[in-house]
């Protein structure tokens, strides 16, 4: 069964910082891996979406990274902004079925 | 901006009861989901519709669950006979044919 982890499951950094968030599954067989952003008692948001056939997606100061022979995905947020605090899945689909992870809680100070 | 939505925000049944949550997708969305996240844990897939049947379900998805398209635009997840642990936020997402799906905020159930 696909199991996906992600790594650190809390993070704070000051406004202005790069950061890394990190995501790894153990079943590389996946149709795509989609980052999402969930507000407290929120639903969740779509981010970025790659396809099991990309390397990487950008949008704004967003870059996610995918490298399914590792199991591994990576988020890149750039220039960090109190407005990006909150809790960042990952979820990849196996087989028309989804998984997450458990989510990494960002908070960015100002 | 079309966005999915979702009654009631919040249900509180007792045990043993009969519960449905609506959803309504976007409108010219094809596929259809369900998930749950019980309270400080992951999302879980429960079931994707499309074509007005089941495409895939997770083990999840027992006897006690079903979903139904009554009509052209509600979207709906049944659960028989509650228990105390299906209490969760159950959400609702559609999808175009893009694989980004578009989530629903939630309604969250509280079974006593």
């Amino acid at each position: 069964k696909q199991e996906v982890t992600q790594i650190p499951a809390a993070l704070s950094v000051p406004e202005g910082e790069n950061l890394v968030l990190n995501c790894s599954f153990t079943d590389s067989a996946i149709y795509n891996l989609q980052w999402f952003r969930q507000d407290p008692g929120k639903g969740l948001t779509s981010l970025l979406l790659i396809q099991s056939s990309q390397r990487e997606q950008t949008s704004g100061r967003l870059n996610a990274s995918l490298d399914k022979s590792s199991g591994r995905s990576t988020l890149y947020i750039a220039a960090s902004q109190p407005g990006d605090s909150a809790t960042y899945l990952c979820a990849v689909e196996n087989f028309n079925k989804f998984y997450f992870g458990s989510g990494t809680k960002l908070n960015v100070k100002p | 901006e079309p966005e999915v939505t979702q009654t009631p925000s919040h249900q509180v049944t007792q045990m043993g009861q009969e519960v449905i949550l609506r959803c309504v997708p976007i409108s010219n969305h094809l596929y259809f989901y369900w998930y749950r996240q019980i309270l400080g844990q992951k999302v879980e897939f429960l079931v994707s519709f499309y074509n007005n049947e089941i495409s895939e379900k997770s083990e999840i998805f027992d006897d006690q669950f079903s979903v139904e398209r009554p009509d052209g635009s509600n979207f709906t997840l049944k659960i028989r006979s509650t228990k105390l642990e299906d209490s969760a936020m159950y959400f609702c997402a559609s999808e175009q044919s893009t694989d980004t799906q578009y989530f629903g905020p939630g309604t969250r159930l509280t079974v006593l």
